[in-house]
């Protein structure tokens, strides 16, 4: 139980597009979904909070208007790369907590912008 | 600040070895964490930890809350254990924020 299903795995974007990645909680209702990006031997770092039906509390230094959050359903967390940037290449893995389990996470994303 | 701080950053050993992940951290937490990420990159929770020890198969973790410090253990090791192992905390009171604050992480490598 408690599975995230995050979509897509790998995309390869030109610089200035748009990319969404998409998390899915399959079983449980994510209230709160945190997303976070992890540079090659680096820790994961977190980069927003999303609630449900609210607006997402960001981290200190992640650009709001470059990473959209949306968090419309229970069920459904999307983060949109705005007019993407080679230096936005990376790893990205969204996660919920769920009551009395602990965290789950998606698979990731690996974003390459060419 | 809260760090995470893990031991070692690489590991290379032989099938059969028991092997000891360090984690030691700054601050008051609620819960720690192991986490098991696949070269693909997917992260799987192995255990959430508050107090005393947890064991799951070949797998056993414990913490030591006063000295802030706890260890992933995996005896009769495999090649299929290859992976990085990442311990992850959550700060009490993080200012509402539930996040994880995540090591870097220890590459494990077990030979054949």
């Amino acid at each position: 139980g408690a599975v995230v299903s995050q979509h897509p795995s790998r995309v390869i974007c030109k610089s200035g597009t748009s990319v969404k990645i998409e998390c899915r909680s399959l079983d449980f209702q994510a209230t709160t979904m945190f997303w976070y990006r992890q540079f090659p031997k680096k820790s994961l770092m977190l980069m927003a909070t999303s609630n449900e039906g609210s607006k997402a509390t960001y981290e200190q230094g992640v650009e709001k208007d470059k990473f959209l959050i949306n968090h419309a359903s229970l069920t459904l967390s999307t983060l949109t790369v705005t007019s993407a940037h080679p230096e936005d290449s990376s790893f990205y893995i969204c996660s919920a907590r769920v009551t009395g389990y602990g965290y789950t996470f998606g698979s990731g994303t690996r974003l390459t912008v060419v | 600040k809260n760090e995470v701080e893990q031991s070692p950053q690489n590991l290379t050993a032989q099938e059969g070895e028991f092997i000891t992940i360090n984690c030691s951290y700054s601050v008051g937490i609620s819960a720690l964490h192991w986490l098991q990420q696949h070269p693909g990159g997917g992260i799987v929770s192995l255990f959430m930890l508050s107090s005393g020890k947890k064991k799951h198969g070949r797998l056993i973790a414990t913490i030591n809350i006063q000295e802030k410090h706890s260890s992933l253990h995996i005896t009769a090791s495999h090649p299929r254990d290859s992976a990085v192992y990442i311990c992850a905390v959550r700060p009490l009171g993080g200012g509402g924020a539930d996040g994880l604050t995540f090591g870097k992480g220890t590459h494990l490598i077990i030979q054949p």
